[in-house]
């Protein structure tokens, strides 16, 4: 079974401080994906990595895939009000059709 | 127009009963899912079809059957519900696992 553990679980941080969340597992994934989730919604892509190591950024967010393609982290820089959320990341297991398994959820709360 | 709908948003029902939540998607994807969403927020895949055919059944009591009358649909049917069964589900689709675009979800309350 393939799990994906996030830290850390809940972030409760000042508006304009920074954060980091990890995604970390011990099996290797093909592609990993983070989505945010607003309370009563679905959650919602933010991003996808693909190659080992690879860094992508998406505004005051910054996205990087491990090189080993087991772990992966997001960057928050001066953090807002509307970051708010649950954030998940999945992994698109190697070899297994059509199917993503969910990280274990961080839940990031940013105030005034 | 929305991409992913399920209906209904909210649930709430007795032990023992029987209830369906369904689910359509406009986007043209051969892959979809259902996930249960604990109380801790942790999303878990239940099931998987493509093309109207299941391709994964993690591990889900056989109270709970799916349905995928064509592409577009998979409908969820949960038979003598329990306690345990109240959880936010949510419906998705995708093209094969890229990205995966999820319904607002259906609060259950098992009472």
């Amino acid at each position: 079974t393939q799990l994906l553990e996030q830290s850390p679980q809940f972030l409760s941080i000042q508006e304009g401080e920074n954060l980091t969340v990890y995604c970390n597992s011990s099996s290797v994934f093909s592609s990993l994906q983070w989505y945010r989730q607003e309370p009563g919604e679905g959650p919602v892509l933010l991003v996808t990595v693909v190659t080992g190591g690879e860094v992508k950024k998406l505004k005051r967010l910054t996205f990087q895939f491990g090189d080993a393609r087991k772990d992966s982290s997001l960057h928050i820089t001066a953090a807002q009000p509307g970051d708010t959320g649950l954030y998940l990341c999945a992994g698109e297991g190697a070899g297994t059709a059509s199917k993503l398994t969910f990280g274990t959820g961080t839940r990031l709360q940013v105030t005034l | 127009d929305t991409a992913v709908s399920q209906t209904p948003k909210y649930l709430v029902t007795q032990m023992g009963n029987d209830k369906s939540i369904k689910c359509e998607q406009n986007l043209g994807h051969d892959t979809m899912y259902w996930y249960k969403q604990d109380s801790k927020k942790f999303l878990k895949i239940m099931f998987s079809y493509n093309n109207k055919e299941l391709i994964i059944n993690e591990t889900v009591p056989n109270r709970f059957s799916p349905k995928s009358p064509d592409k577009a649909h998979l409908n969820l049917h949960i038979n003598s519900l329990e306690l345990g069964d109240s959880a936010v589900y949510f419906c998705a689709s995708s093209q094969e696992a890229a990205e995966a675009f999820f319904g607002q979800g259906t609060r259950l309350t098992v009472v």
